[in-house]
């Protein structure tokens, strides 16, 4: 069965900085997709990034970027230039290419904090 | 505006009374999965469907049943809550499984 870990509960970065959120995941499968989510205090779900297995290039959205070691099966999230309204609950997330039904697989998030 | 809807948002209620937290989306998407959120745990599908009448079981589907007898609407029902199911809720649908999922609000659940 395939796992996804996220080992920092919390972080904390200074207002215009950049954060690293970490996030590793075991599994068997060669092709699956992999997710952030973020969860800002209203609940809903958002989605901020997404990366296919089989493309090697890191994907990139805006101040949002991934690190994605498929070998290693890492996958971070960095956060640059730091806003207030990037404070939210992160949720790395696993889907497989095969699974029935679309089933996403989560981390047990990371709350981040920003500082002004 | 393309949307899923959960209903209610907030709900509190006793031990054994039958409850249904709905679930719209007017999107056309084939399928849809609810979850479950607890602190230290992430969420956890409880069940999905790829398309009308065809629904399975997710990871942690003791205690609660659904339905899909339009396309649209995915209700969860709980025959018999209990305290063990309090808990943030919440339906996702997709287009296709390996399309972005859409999620709706949130539901939280408090049993008592």
């Amino acid at each position: 069965a395939q796992t996804v870990t996220q080992s920092q509960p919390e972080m904390s970065v200074q207002e215009a900085e950049t954060v690293t959120l970490s996030c590793t995941y075991d599994t068997s499968e060669s092709d699956y997709y992999l997710f952030w989510y973020k969860q800002p205090p209203s609940r809903q779900m958002i989605l901020v990034i997404r990366q296919e297995a089989y493309k090697q290039q890191n994907a990139t959205e805006n101040r949002f970027s991934v690190n994605f070691q498929k070998a290693a099966k890492s996958f971070s999230l960095k956060i640059s230039d730091s806003q207030l309204g990037d404070a939210a609950m992160y949720f790395c997330a696993y889907r497989s290419a095969y699974n029935q039904g679309g089933k996403l697989i989560f981390g047990q998030g990371t709350e981040l904090s920003v500082k002004p | 505006e393309a949307q899923v809807t959960q209903n209610p948002r907030y709900l509190i209620t006793v031990t054994g009374k039958k409850l249904t937290v709905t679930c719209s989306q007017n999107m056309n998407h084939e399928y849809m999965s609810w979850y479950r959120q607890d602190p230290g745990l992430g969420l956890r599908q409880i069940y999905y469907s790829m398309n009308v009448e065809v629904t399975d079981k997710g990871d942690v589907p003791e205690g609660y049943k659904v339905s899909r007898k339009e396309k649209r609407n995915f209700p969860l029902i709980l025959e018999s809550p209990s305290p063990n199911q309090t808990s943030l809720y919440f339906c996702a649908s997709s287009l296709m499984q390996n399309t972005e999922a859409f999620f709706g609000q949130g539901t939280r659940l408090t049993v008592v």
